[in-house]
């Protein structure tokens, strides 16, 4: 089975550019929450989003926005990048927002590492 | 956002000796996890806990859900080199992650 997919797995852009992450969910999984993990650090939570809907927004400026399409796939999409926003952004997956205490935890892609330059 | 405190921040072990990490919060949680990051790579999920003074074990891991539901422990037996990497404590339905105990095992 596939497990969290996210494109692309690097990326460079300059000051003031816009990006978008894109993440595909494991197959029936409904819930989807993006993390921002800064080198040397833990991930921040940024949002989740379960059957379309925001479920939870970490203290992140409102440059971050996301969605959640019908297949349950999700985008993060943050204008006027800024430097400090150069980090690995992490997407993981759930069967719900709880982490499914049946199938406990979120599984994790491997990132997106962006770099603003 | 808040991040949980986990001590130590790094560790320098020999293979085959214990390893003991913890995880402590200003906020009572309902739930604790503990992942491992290798480079690269995004967290996996080693144990889940969701009761008070749980105890509960995968392999030669053994993670407790502290009585306070502010703090939670892991322990990992006779390391090997594939244990290395970074493991990280998550609670609150995995809205809040630790600053992380990066494990060096010297073989």
């Amino acid at each position: 089975d596939a497990g969290v997919t996210q494109s692309p797995t690097h990326l460079i852009k300059t000051r003031g550019q816009h990006v978008t992450l894109r993440c595909s969910p494991i197959s029936g999984h409904k819930s989807v929450s993006w993390y921002q993990q800064v080198l040397g650090q833990g991930p921040q939570f940024i949002f989740q989003y379960y059957e379309k809907e925001e479920r939870g927004r970490g203290n992140f400026p409102d440059r971050f926005s996301a969605r959640q399409f019908p297949n349950y796939s999700s985008e993060l999409n943050v204008n006027a990048l800024l430097l400090g926003d150069s980090a690995l952004y992490l997407c993981a997956s759930s069967l719900d927002p709880t982490g499914g205490l049946a199938n406990y935890g979120y599984t994790f892609g491997s990132g997106t590492r962006l770099t603003v330059v | 956002g808040q991040q949980l405190n986990q001590s130590p921040q790094s560790m320098f072990i020999q293979e085959g000796e214990d390893v003991s990490m913890n995880c402590t919060s200003s906020s009572i949680f309902n739930t604790w996890l503990w992942y491992k990051q290798d480079p690269g790579e995004g967290p996996v999920l080693l144990i889940a806990l969701y009761k008070a003074g749980e105890l509960t074990s995968n392999g030669r891991l053994t993670a407790q859900f502290g009585i306070t539901r502010k703090d939670s422990f892991l322990n990992i037996s006779a390391s090997i080199p594939s244990d290395v990497g970074i493991y990280f404590c998550a609670g609150g339905n995995q809205f809040y992650f630790g600053t992380g105990t990066s494990l060096t095992v010297i073989p």
